[in-house]
């Protein structure tokens, strides 16, 4: 099975500050055939379901705004948020679903 | 409204059982995989079974492999999961979800589409 490794654990960022959460994978999922990373982020608030924000490592789901991007390949993944916004405030975790889908562990982002 | 809705969760003693269902409206369920997520109160998410989209090809996490049984009925737009020799691990609000890519297009567990989740209490 393929773990998913989230860092850190929780961030404070300064509203209209960068926001950067890494997730590594314990073997690659870019898949040789299509040269994709299978590999989704999501937001989820406080009684709510996760949201899709991006899939295909860095491609961003309909509606999500362009603060949020992703970059990486293989192992190492990184999610960003450009600007912080209030509403941003949630647990963002990562997904692989190159194998059996696995997710990482979670990162509490919060306005300091 | 594109949207799903699962309903059967509730309190249950150990070595029960209990079916959960989920209802998908709004698209058109029987070109998509779906899938089981569960998160235990306070703590990150957890796949638990997925099923395809018509051919009806089912896979299992570890951790509920032999106890649980997933399925769907596409002429009314349900998913399931039969949940028996329950535990107290396996207390947690259960989601279903649906691929992002239809079926026929790539196989793509991103999940584009949760309900809000049924709560699953195992306790005596």
């Amino acid at each position: 099975d393929i773990v998913m490794t989230q860092s850190p654990d929780s961030l404070a960022v300064s509203l209209g500050e960068r926001a950067t959460i890494t997730c590594k994978s314990s073997q690659s999922v870019l898949h040789s055939s299509n040269n994709k990373n299978y590999l989704a982020w999501y937001q989820q608030k406080p009684g709510q379901p996760p949201k899709l924000l991006i899939y295909w490592a860095s491609s961003r789901h309909s509606g999500v705004p362009d603060r949020f991007s992703g970059s990486g390949s293989g192992t190492d993944f990184t999610l960003s948020i450009s600007s912080l916004q209030a509403e941003d405030v949630a647990v963002y975790f990562c997904q692989q679903y190159y194998d059996t889908p696995s997710f990482g562990g979670g990162t509490k982002v919060e306005i300091k | 409204e594109v949207k799903l809705v699962e309903s059967g969760g509730g309190l249950v003693q150990p070595g029960g059982s209990l079916r959960l269902s989920c209802a998908a409206f709004g698209f058109t369920f029987n070109t998509y995989a779906m899938s089981w997520v569960r998160q235990a109160p306070g703590k990150g998410l957890e796949w638990v079974s997925d099923i395809a989209d018509s051919d009806k090809s089912t896979f299992y996490a570890d951790s509920v492999k032999g106890r649980f049984t997933i399925s769907r009925d596409n002429s009314k737009s349900m998913l399931y999961l039969q949940m028996s020799s329950l535990r107290a691990e396996d207390t947690a609000i259960y989601y279903c979800a649906k691929d992002y890519l239809p079926a026929a297009v790539m196989k793509s567990h991103a999940y584009d589409l949760w309900g809000r989740g049924t709560m699953v209490t195992v306790s005596s």
